[in-house]
């Protein structure tokens, strides 16, 4: 079974500098999708940027990019110019693209504070 | 692009009654559905989903069940809740694109 671990429970960054949160995994496969979900204050869960495995190259969007390393099983999220909208807890999660595989396999989160 | 729905945003129950929470998609057909609980600063359990009508799939055996009436349209229940029960439950949908999107969620407290 896939596991994802998430190993700062919280983090803080002053608004306008840039943050990166952490994110590791475990899995045997080698074809999958990884994402970076945002939950603010109102638990509303958001998509914020996605990556497949397949592809070398790292997923941007705007001030959110990714740094995926296969290898060493890391995909981590890059904040630059941090924004106090940014506040929130952001959730690492795993899909396999196994035929029959559906679920998300998320961590346990970080919590992120953006301080003025 | 989709839209999901959830109703009620909040509910208050007491232990022992029946439960209803409702999620429907716009903007997509056959959607693969889901629905979450997450405990207060926890993570995402996931606690059904469902590839078409009719068709259920159960990760943690609980006191909930959930039922796929339409296409876009999923269903969670309860005949007596209890007070572990409390959380808060998402409803998702999963594109071809393997990403899913989330509704806005129903904060469920059972007294």
């Amino acid at each position: 079974a896939q596991t994802v671990t998430q190993s700062q429970p919280e983090m803080s960054v002053q608004e306008a500098e840039t943050v990166t949160l952490s994110c590791t995994y475990d899995t045997s496969e080698s074809d999958y999708y990884l994402f970076w979900y945002k939950q603010p204050p109102s638990r509303q869960m958001i998509l914020v940027i996605r990556q497949e495995a397949y592809k070398q190259q790292n997923a941007t969007e705007n001030r959110f990019s990714v740094n995926f390393q296969k290898a060493a099983k890391s995909f981590s999220l890059k904040i630059s110019d941090s924004q106090l909208g940014d506040a929130a807890m952001y959730f690492c999660a795993y899909r396999s693209r196994r035929a029959g595989s559906y679920q998300l396999t998320f961590g346990k989160g970080t919590k992120l504070s953006v301080i003025p | 692009s989709q839209t999901i729905h959830q109703w009620p945003a909040t509910l208050v129950q007491p232990v022992g009654s029946p439960l209803s929470l409702e999620c429907t998609v716009e903007g997509t057909s056959n959607p693969n559905l889901y629905w979450y609980r997450q405990a207060a600063g926890r993570g995402l359990q996931l606690l059904f989903y469902s590839v078409g009508i009719g068709q259920i799939s159960s990760e943690v055996p609980q006191n909930l069940s959930a039922s796929r009436p339409q296409d876009r349209q999923f269903i969670l229940s309860s005949k007596k809740l209890l007070l572990s029960d409390s959380g808060f439950y998402l409803c998702a949908a999963g594109t071809l694109t393997y990403e899913q999107y989330f509704g806005p969620g129903t904060r469920l407290t059972v007294t």
